[in-house]
């Protein structure tokens, strides 16, 4: 099957901890997001990869770091959680770099910091 | 890329034909227009894309204006597993920007 995976599905965690998301896709795509989707449902764009190399960072925490070990793979690691990370995690992909390029995205990582 | 205005919300019934409208008043020459749907635990799913000309596909039919400054996604006959929100957000071709999503338009589908 091809397609965007993230793992895991949910997690509940306490202020201070530190969380991993991985994502990988299938698709054979050069280039990977990560998006953040708060209550409101608005997606905010948070980091963009092109074959493993950053190409967007966003003004997001400094305790927010991708991780990148080939195209088919990009991780995001909290350092140290706080309450307003709660959020839905978007990882996305899309064939290639540049405004044409369609977005496929993975189900979501759905963070609850207590 | 420029900024896109939709409806918060709108209501439609199993069988109509829905008319979305996105308000675009200034895009630019290379930007395109594109929209996605996004379900409850699911991330966005990518819909349909154009530039100038009206496009179809099985899922919707753009009708973009001819001065391009609003475009409208035509669903037809719309079924319960249409309900979603639908983002409309513009692209420039070779952009360096990731795509940025605002509030979109919830659409509802009673039985």
């Amino acid at each position: 099957e091809t397609a965007v995976f993230q793992t895991p599905n949910y997690h509940v965690t306490q202020v201070g901890n530190e969380v991993s998301f991985n994502c990988k896709q299938t698709l054979g795509h050069d280039t990977m997001y990560w998006y953040k989707q708060d209550s409101k449902k608005l997606l905010k764009i948070m980091f963009s990869y092109n074959n493993k190399q950053l190409i967007v960072n966003e003004t997001v925490p400094r305790r927010f770091s991708p991780q990148s070990s080939d195209k088919a793979h990009l991780n995001l690691r909290i350092k140290s959680v706080e309450p307003e990370d709660s959020a839905v995690y978007l990882c996305a992909s899309s064939p290639h770099w540049g405004g044409r390029a369609e977005q496929f995205f993975g189900p979501g990582t759905r963070l609850t910091v207590l | 890329d420029a900024k896109t205005t939709q409806p918060d919300s709108m209501e439609s019934t199993e069988g109509e034909t829905v008319h979305l409208p996105c308000s675009h008043a200034t895009i630019s020459g290379n930007e395109y227009i594109y929209w996605y749907r996004q379900v409850p635990l699911q991330g966005p799913e990518y819909v349909t894309h154009g530039l100038q000309q009206n496009t179809t596909n099985s899922m919707a039919f753009l009708a973009i204006a001819s001065d391009r400054k609003s475009s409208t996604l035509i669903l037809p006959h719309v079924s319960l597993r249409d309900a979603a929100v639908y983002h409309c957000i513009l692209r420039v071709a070779h952009n360096n920007n990731a795509p940025r999503f605002g509030a979109g338009t919830k659409l509802s589908v009673k039985p």
